[in-house]
């Protein structure tokens, strides 16, 4: 079974600081999905950025950039350049791929972000 | 047009009433989701279709019942519910079910059962 995990419930940053989110997951799978989306006060999940867990390369995306480290199951999550419409629960979601038919994403317990001005 | 639309946005409903949640996209999606999200809590996957056809059914209890009229459109009618069901119902859709495809999220149905 797939567990993610995100020890961080709430944080805080600066507007224009610097903040990461961490997530970590347990899996005995080898190719499988990683995500983060985010759920603004609008309640609509929004993508923000995915890993493949057979690329290398981390995944960038504007300001938002993943540090995956594949053999520590971590995938934390940097936002550069915060802006208050970063305020928002970002949930970590991890995909596995080899159950057929399911695009079956499990989510982390949340970090409900708050950009301070 | 990327949006996932449902509707109503929010709903009271007791528990002997009838209602249903609707979800429509018109990205020429084939797969379609529906989630429950408790307060404070990440969503979990209740149903999965694929190409109109139910594929995955999370052991949601039949007073749940999903319905996918064709491949813009997902209903889950609801009956008998229980105030434990009160969350919000949040619609995906995605290409196809093959796993590296991104899920759209509709902005969920507020449900309140009383």
């Amino acid at each position: 079974a797939q567990t993610v995990t995100q020890s961080q419930p709430e944080m805080s940053v600066q507007e224009a600081e610097t903040v990461t989110l961490s997530c970590t997951y347990d899996t005995s799978e080898n190719n499988y999905y990683l995500f983060w989306y985010k759920q603004p006060p609008s309640r609509q999940m929004i993508l923000v950025i995915r890993q493949e867990a057979y690329k290398q390369q981390n995944a960038t995306e504007n300001r938002f950039s993943v540090n995956f480290q594949k053999a520590a199951k971590s995938f934390s999550l940097k936002i550069s350049d915060s802006q208050l419409g970063d305020t928002a629960m970002y949930f970590c979601a991890f995909m596995n791929p080899v159950i057929a038919g399911a695009n079956n994403l499990f989510f982390g317990t949340g970090t409900r972000l708050t950009v301070i001005p | 047009d990327t949006e996932v639309t449902q509707t109503p946005k929010h709903l009271v409903m007791g528990m002997t009433n009838k209602k249903s949640l609707k979800c429509e996209q018109h990205m020429g999606h084939r797969a379609m989701y529906w989630y429950k999200q408790k307060a404070k809590k990440p969503p979990e996957l209740m149903f999965v279709y694929s190409y109109e056809k139910l594929s995955i059914n999370e052991s949601v209890p039949s007073r749940f019942s999903p319905e996918c009229p064709n491949s813009s459109l997902l209903n889950l009618h609801l009956h008998a519910l229980q105030p434990e069901d009160s969350a919000l119902y949040l619609c995906a859709s995605s290409q196809d079910s093959a796993a590296n495809t991104e899920a759209f999220f509709g902005q969920g149905t507020r449900l309140t059962v009383v």
